[in-house]
């Protein structure tokens, strides 16, 4: 069973489009999160999520928007697609926060933006 | 405030020889240090970790690290490097009392060559 599991893995559409990236986990963990990794492999936070409540908003556009229907999953919906946010985007998940337990990650969507 | 440094785009090794992967870091208490490594297309798989005691730990696939508080550094070494290591490696920190946040550095490519 895959802990940490994105849909889809793959995702081309183009600009102007709303798009969503579903992540589920099943390791019973409480916290969650989006992570965005660019052309030159940089990872950097978006969005946490802790009990459904969300607690790190990095300085992200508002065109970006996460839902976490409950603790298992955490969605990323994308409105207005443009090219610069072509990237792989990684959902995780941790037990009591980052500290000190470390994320558990899963396998990234590929978006590309056309 | 935290930040990681990994001075090294790319460290080139021979099969067999040891390798090391710097890593440096900055946090406002004590740190939780991790490293993670990433294999095309996939997700970031967890290697180890430093929470506290012995400064010397030990992860997956016959990789270590050693924690140097006075150097504020975190390097990963393996005594003998495997074509199979070749991947992207990541060095992360969080800290006590800095919440959930895992900050990564920017990464360094491995390759290890017959």
């Amino acid at each position: 069973d895959t802990a940490v599991s994105q849909t889809p893995k793959y995702l081309v559409t183009q600009m102007g489009n709303d798009k969503s990236i579903k992540c589920e986990q099943n390791l019973g963990h409480d916290t969650m999160y989006w992570y965005k990794q660019d052309s030159k492999k940089f990872l950097k936070i978006m969005f946490s999520y802790n009990n459904k409540e969300l607690i790190i908003n990095e300085t992200v556009p508002n065109r970006f928007s996460p839902k976490s229907p409950d603790k298992a999953h955490l969605n990323l919906h994308i409105n207005s697609l443009e090219l610069g946010d072509s990237a792989v985007y990684f959902c995780a998940s941790s037990q009591g926060g980052a500290s000190p337990y470390g994320y558990t990650f899963g396998s990234g969507t590929r978006l590309t933006v056309v | 405030a935290q930040s990681v440094a990994q001075p090294e785009d790319q460290v080139n090794v021979a099969e067999g020889n040891p390798l090391t992967v710097k890593c440096t870091y900055s946090v406002s208490g004590n740190p939780y240090l991790f490293w993670y490594v990433q294999y095309p297309n996939r997700g970031l798989q967890f290697l180890l970790k430093y929470i506290t005691g012995d400064n010397l730990v030990k992860g997956s696939y016959g990789f270590e690290a050693e924690f140097n508080k006075s150097q504020t550094s975190f390097h990963l070494k393996k005594p003998s490097a495997l074509v199979s290591d070749s991947a992207l490696y990541f060095c992360a920190v969080s800290f006590t009392g800095g919440g959930n946040k895992l900050t990564f550095g920017t990464g360094t490519q491995l390759k290890v060559e017959l």
